[in-house]
């Protein structure tokens, strides 16, 4: 069975700063993956979407990699800034099934 | 296209009560999905559409829960007499068919259902 784990659970950094975000997976015959953002008590926001074939994806401060073999992605964030402030998820997509997700990441960015 | 709408946005309702959400997904998208989120946690499946078939239900899905999607469109997801457990946000997706290999998925803003 598919999990997703995210690491940290929260995470608060001082405006400017650069951060990475963890997710990990346990089968790692994924098709795609896809980095969310959610705003408090909203939707989500689709950041970038790594296909099985790639390695990473870039979209303004956002760069997204993907490990198959290993199992993992990581989200990097380049000079944070408050309004970056939101939770993160990550979700994955395997043969036959829609999305699964981590339980996110919460982040709190401070000026 | 103005992407996935969800309506209502916010619901209240008394325990017991009937309540029907709506899903209108991007046009061109023949896939619809419909997911759970509790505080705290990621969105959890529930359920998904290929143009009007259901195709897949999870478990969570329980018999007071049943979804539609009758003409290949837009879809409703009717909860039965509710309980407290059922307060979450319900949030639908769509996707093309390849969606799953292709350009991803698409959310909607998400109906916040509170049971008192």
């Amino acid at each position: 069975k598919q999990e997703v784990t995210q690491i940290p659970a929260a995470l608060s950094v001082p405006e400017g700063e650069n951060l990475v975000l963890n997710c990990s997976f346990t089968d790692s015959a994924i098709y795609n993956l896809q980095w969310f953002r959610q705003d408090p008590g909203k939707g989500l926001t689709s950041l970038l979407l790594i296909q099985s074939s790639q390695r990473e994806q870039t979209s303004g401060r956002l760069n997204a990699s993907l490990d198959k073999s290993s199992g993992r992605s990581t989200l990097y964030i380049a000079a944070s800034q408050p309004g970056d402030s939101a939770t993160y998820l990550c979700a994955v997509t395997i043969a036959g099934t829609a999305l699964i997700f981590g339980k996110g990441t919460t982040l709190s960015v401070s000026s | 296209d103005t992407g996935v709408s969800q309506d209502p946005r916010h619901k209240i309702t008394k325990r017991g009560q009937n309540v029907t959400f709506r899903c209108d997904p991007i046009s061109e998208h023949n896939r619809l999905y419909w997911y759970r989120q509790t505080l705290g946690q990621g969105p959890e499946f529930l359920t998904y559409f290929q143009n009007e078939a259901q195709l897949e239900k999870s478990r969570l899905l329980s018999d007071r829960f049943s979804a539609e999607r009758p003409k290949g469109s837009f879809s409703t997801l009717e909860i039965q007499r509710t309980e407290q457990g059922d307060s979450a946000m319900y949030l639908c997706a769509s996707s093309n068919r390849d969606g799953e290999r292709g350009n991803g998925y698409t959310f909607g803003s998400g109906t916040r259902l509170t049971v008192v």
